[in-house]
Formats: structure tokens, sequence, C-alpha cells
């Protein structure tokens, strides 16, 4: 079983849309949860990070952490072309320096 | 603007050819990354460097190598390149800080294609 699970898509969706990406994980010490945004050819850049459960929002952007059920969400609000890229969640421990990734989610915001 | 710079962005050799991929970065953090990401995966870590300590990842082949001269470079090494080897290869860094969250902050990617 793979420590992070997420579903690569791709998914489109019409300009405005709410968009909602997903992720699910098997460790229960993660405890930094984080969504990087790559566009095509470029390197990942960090969107939002959550520590533990709980909601974090920003903008546009809204990421929850469901620790019960090891599920963690990012929300995309009117959705906008140059949202499309792909999304990649990250966890971590609490400490040391491994970041464990998902396969990413290919997202497409048709205008 | 500080950041992390990768070169070259392409980079195209032949099979079993030697090839060296480079990472510089200005945030003066002092840890740094080697990823590998082939397409529709997720990025899978190679080795770090904390500080001048080198760390390799259990299931990185022997045919990968890194050097870091100094706390502003570091270096990828494929000794012999196989068709496999061909991806994306990210460099990151971050400023480690025990029982806190260390961000890693990405270069824009070396793109690797074996011949």
């Amino acid at each position: 079983q793979k420590e992070v699970e997420q579903d690569p898509g791709p998914l489109s969706v019409p300009e405005g849309a709410i968009v909602s990406l997903n992720c699910t994980y098997s460790n229960s010490a993660f405890q930094y949860f984080m969504w990087y945004r790559q566009y095509s050819r470029k390197g990942p850049e960090l969107l939002m990070y959550t520590y533990s459960s709980g909601n974090k929002e920003d903008g546009r952007f809204t990421a929850q952490v469901d620790k019960s059920s090891k599920y963690i969400s990012l929300f995309i609000r009117d959705s906008q072309p140059s949202d499309s890229a792909t999304y990649l969640c990250a966890m971590s421990g609490n400490t040391g320096n491994q970041f464990y990734f998902g396969t990413g989610t290919s997202l497409t915001v048709i205008p | 603007d500080a950041m992390v710079i990768q070169n070259p962005r392409y980079q195209v050799t032949q099979f079993g050819k030697p090839v060296t991929l480079s990472c510089s970065q200005t945030l003066n953090h002092n840890v740094m990354y080697w990823y590998q990401q082939k397409s529709s995966q997720a990025p899978k870590l190679l080795f770090h460097y904390y500080d001048k300590d080198f760390n390799n990842e259990a299931d990185t082949p022997d045919n990968f190598q890194s050097r870091r001269p100094n706390t502003s470079f570091c270096f990828l090494d494929i000794r012999s390149p196989g068709l496999g080897d061909a991806a994306m290869y990210l460099c990151a860094t971050s400023r480690e800080s025990p029982q806190s969250y260390n961000e890693q902050f990405f270069g824009p990617g070396t793109r690797l294609t074996v011949l």
C-alpha cells in the first residue's frame, strides 16, 4: 500500500466551478499536510500547508485535514484557467525531512 | 530574488554516458534534496544532504551519486544512465528546524532524456 494515494484525474471543469481535490494516507504519524501546484515542465510550488486537523483558507483556496479519516482535501473556488496545473499533496511527520507525495491530480479549467 | 536554480533545464544523453545535473540556491538553506519524477508519478526522493551529511534513500540505485561541495551547490551524477532513468529531476532546499514544519522550495527541474 502506498503511503499517499491521490486520484491522478485528469479533471476538467468550466471556469468558475468549485474544484475538490483529495488525498488519503495510511501513516497516522503524519502531522504536516501540504498542497503543491506544478505547472507543466516546472517545479512544484507550495500553495498551502496545514498542521494536524482542521481547515485553512487562503483566498480562493481552502485546505481541509481530517486525521480521523486520514483524508485531506483542497478546494478551489471560482476556478480560473490559470489554475490549470497538476496539484500534488504531500505529507510529513513532526520531525525529519521526509516528504511523502501523492502522484498529483491534473486539472484543466476551461474558459 | 532568493531561489533554487537548476542547470541545464533539458539534458539529453546517450545510454551509458555519464551525466551531471547541477543545483544552486541563494536561500542559504542547510538541507538540499534530489527527487526523481517520472510522468504522472509522485516525486521520489533519491537522497538529501543535511549540511554536509549525506543521506541516501534505501531504494536509490547505486548508479546515482551526489556531491555537495558547499552550502550553495549540489550535484546529481548518473554514472551509467539507462532508458529507465529518463525523468524530471527536481532539486529542493529547506531550512531544517527541529520539531517544526520545514518547507521545501523546489527548483524548476531538469528534464533528462536518454537515447
